[in-house]
């Protein structure tokens, strides 16, 4: 699997939007780019993922760059509840079973 | 709701004691994974079982073990918990391969004392 790079740390004032980057420069073709946030002392969540197009559910919106080396998670209208920790993952499938290898992520602190 | 189930949140042991951490899914998904999740620490994968087959991480001690007598429960068992196996561990399932979103459950946080 591919190997993340992410800010160890940002901040976003509450109610603007929150911009995530990570760099995936040895991203396979065959290779999806996850996203997971775990809030302190809980499981890892479940955000979003994407191929090579952009993606946006009710969480956030995942921007993948045409060469597909790195992307953005964007959450639209940062709460406190949204701090956390959040882990970019670029994830290959095996036929097998899979699995995927978190990179140390980014802190994202929501202030007031 | 369908959920990853661990129990107990917290465990503590003693040194060199077994000890051994459930988990248990109502999604009946195929693979079931363990990750340590050290303070501080991203999470770092143990093993996983497709279905009834077992993938071994190359980097994990022969310390950790693995059970999974259904599809819905599967087991962690420490053999001899050292000071240094003081982590959250979790739980998590996917539906299949890895390109198939990961829930996690909430995780137990093992001391050794």
């Amino acid at each position: 699997d591919a190997k993340t790079t992410q800010p160890p740390s940002m901040d976003c004032a509450e109610g603007r939007a929150a911009n995530l980057p990570c760099n995936h420069s040895t991203i396979s073709g065959n290779e999806y780019v996850y996203w997971y946030r775990q809030i302190h002392s809980q499981g890892p969540q479940y955000i979003i993922h994407g191929l090579k197009n952009n993606e946006t559910n009710e969480m956030a919106s995942l921007i993948i760059t045409e060469d597909r080396k790195s992307s953005t998670l964007i959450l639209p209208h940062a709460t406190l509840r949204d701090t956390a920790v959040y882990y970019c993952i670029v994830s290959a499938y095996n036929t097998n079973a899979g699995k995927s290898t978190f990179g140390d992520g980014t802190t994202l602190t929501v202030k007031p | 709701d369908a959920m990853v189930i661990q129990n107990p949140r917290y465990q503590v042991t003693q040194f060199g004691k077994p000890v051994t951490l459930s988990c248990s899914q109502t999604l009946n998904h195929n693979v079931m994974y363990w990750y340590q999740q050290k303070s501080s620490q991203a999470p770092k994968l143990l093993f996983h079982y497709y279905d009834k087959d077992f993938n071994n991480e190359a980097d994990t001690p022969d310390n950790f073990q693995s059970r999974r007598p259904n599809t819905s429960f599967c087991f962690l068992d420490i053999r001899s918990p050292g000071l240094g196996d003081a982590a959250m561990y979790l739980c998590a399932t996917s539906r299949d391969g890895s390109r198939e979103t990961q829930y996690f459950g909430p995780g137990t946080r093992l001391l050794v004392l």
